[in-house]
């Protein structure tokens, strides 16, 4: 299955700052998803970063919060802006993993807002 | 949308077998996942069902009836590197993306 590096693997940062978390696959894929999870909570989705086009938010995520790039099919990033305690979280990156059905998950950046 | 509902704790002991039971309610459907996600690490993939019946793979199983919107994991001569969150995921229909349900958070005593 694809290997994905994903970093930083975590950062504290001031309120009203603003951090890129890249995610870097070493095969291509069609598509890469970026999940948020909030302490003691499970993933919930921000948006499926598509190769070519504009990604695609979930309900309650927009761009101007978390704007994502999407260069090529080996690699994305994903930028918390204007950072407030809330967006405290664990942020992972995932991709397909072929043939298998499932998905892997790069190893996640746990970002503390204070 | 998908609502997708798993206890939220189980306790087994080591050596024992423990059944995760994880039903949803979905708009669409095209498959479902189980994850486990050890405190502080990513989640790794543990299986996948489209069809139903029995997904066999070593100490772990994992069981889908569509008709029921029904999923079970099933963990046999459970170990101490088992504690763990174990999380379901539902696939829509027309989409390739994954809607998580809270996990269950498994503890393993001796």
């Amino acid at each position: 299955s694809a290997v994905i590096s994903q970093k930083p693997s975590r950062d504290i940062c001031q309120r009203g700052t603003s951090l890129t978390i890249q995610c870097q696959v070493d095969s291509q894929v069609t598509m890469m998803f970026w999940y948020r999870q909030q302490p003691g909570q499970s993933l919930t989705l921000i948006a499926t970063a598509n190769q070519g086009s504009e990604a695609t938010y979930e309900s309650g995520f927009v761009i101007d919060k978390f704007p994502i790039s999407r260069p090529n099919l080996t690699f994305s990033t994903l930028t918390v802006s204007n950072m407030s305690p809330e967006d405290s979280s664990i942020y992972l990156c995932s991709v397909p993993i072929q043939g298998a059905g499932g998905y892997t998950f790069g190893s996640g950046t746990r970002l503390t807002v204070v | 949308g998908q609502n997708i509902d798993q206890p939220t704790e189980m306790t087994a002991t080591e050596g024992a077998i423990v059944q995760i039971n994880c039903t949803y309610q979905t708009s669409g459907f095209n498959g479902l996942f189980w994850y486990q996600q050890h405190a502080g690490e990513a989640p790794t993939f543990l299986s996948y069902n489209v069809l139903d019946g029995l997904e066999e793979k070593g100490r772990f199983s994992s069981f889908l009836s569509r008709s029921k919107g029904y999923s079970y994991l099933l963990l046999k001569e459970l170990q101490m590197k088992d504690s763990a969150s174990y999380l379901c995921a539902v696939r829509d229909g027309g989409y390739s993306t994954l809607t998580f349900g809270k996990g269950t958070m498994l503890l393993v005593s001796p």
